[in-house]
């Protein structure tokens, strides 16, 4: 069975930083473009990054370039989102979702993980 | 600051037609935007239904077909079940970029 489990929620002050873990299992992680998605408490959803199956191209929305970072260890099946300079406004449930084999252009985004909550509160 | 505009709500009979479109701020929608469509259920995590425009997944029930319709990606919900009752969330490519349109709540009723 596919599945992704997203993991490094929690609550942090803003300004402060926290790494969100996506752990894969039951399909071969190293042949699939993957992305974060988040959607804040009662908002719809919104892209946030993807990265290829090698790590490059990687791209970013423009309310996460400069302060999160996207990564994958194909080794340990898994994905990684660095976030720096939290603000309030990046409270959401984050998403890791499942991108495609191939060009990234037509993924299909065909499996999500169930979410891991970041609350940014002072 | 692209804006993906979709209908805010919309409300079907059971066993009725409803179609969803899905319109960019750049200009006409085409099949080089590759539109996906998503489903989300209250409590739950989206859904894929579609994507590349009209693909269905194999979980995807054969009453939901993606189009382009009038320079929009379109999804139509056709002999629509109680189940269907959900928010529809359509999301377009921009270069590597991609953007989720501001969804649609479908009632069944």
């Amino acid at each position: 069975e596919v599945q992704l489990v997203e993991s490094g929620g929690g609550l942090v002050k803003p300004g402060g930083s926290l790494r969100l873990s996506c752990s894969t299992s039951g399909f071969t992680f190293s042949r699939y473009s993957m992305n974060w998605v988040r959607q804040a408490p009662g908002k719809g959803l919104e892209w946030g990054s993807s990265i290829s199956s090698t790590s490059n191209p990687i791209f970013y929305a423009a309310s996460m370039e400069g302060r999160f970072t996207i990564s994958r260890d194909n080794a340990k099946n898994s994905l990684y989102l660095q976030m720096n300079s939290l603000r309030v406004e990046d409270t959401a449930v984050y998403y890791c979702v499942r991108g495609g084999m191939g060009a990234t252009k037509d993924d299909t985004f065909d499996v999500w993980g169930q979410g891991t909550m970041v609350t940014v509160s002072s | 600051q692209t804006v993906v505009t979709q209908e805010p709500s919309l409300t079907v009979s059971p066993g009725g037609t409803v179609t969803l479109t899905c319109a960019s701020s750049t200009g006409a929608v085409t099949s080089g935007y590759f539109p996906n469509w998503f489903q989300q259920k209250p409590g739950q995590a989206p859904r894929a239904l579609i994507y590349s425009t009209t693909n269905k997944h194999s979980w995807t029930p054969a009453r939901f077909s993606g189009s382009l319709l009038g320079g929009k990606a379109a999804l139509t919900l056709s002999g629509v079940q109680p189940e269907d009752e959900a928010d529809y969330y359509c999301m377009l490519y921009y270069g590597g970029v991609r953007v989720f349109g501001t969804g649609t709540k479908v009632t069944v009723l």
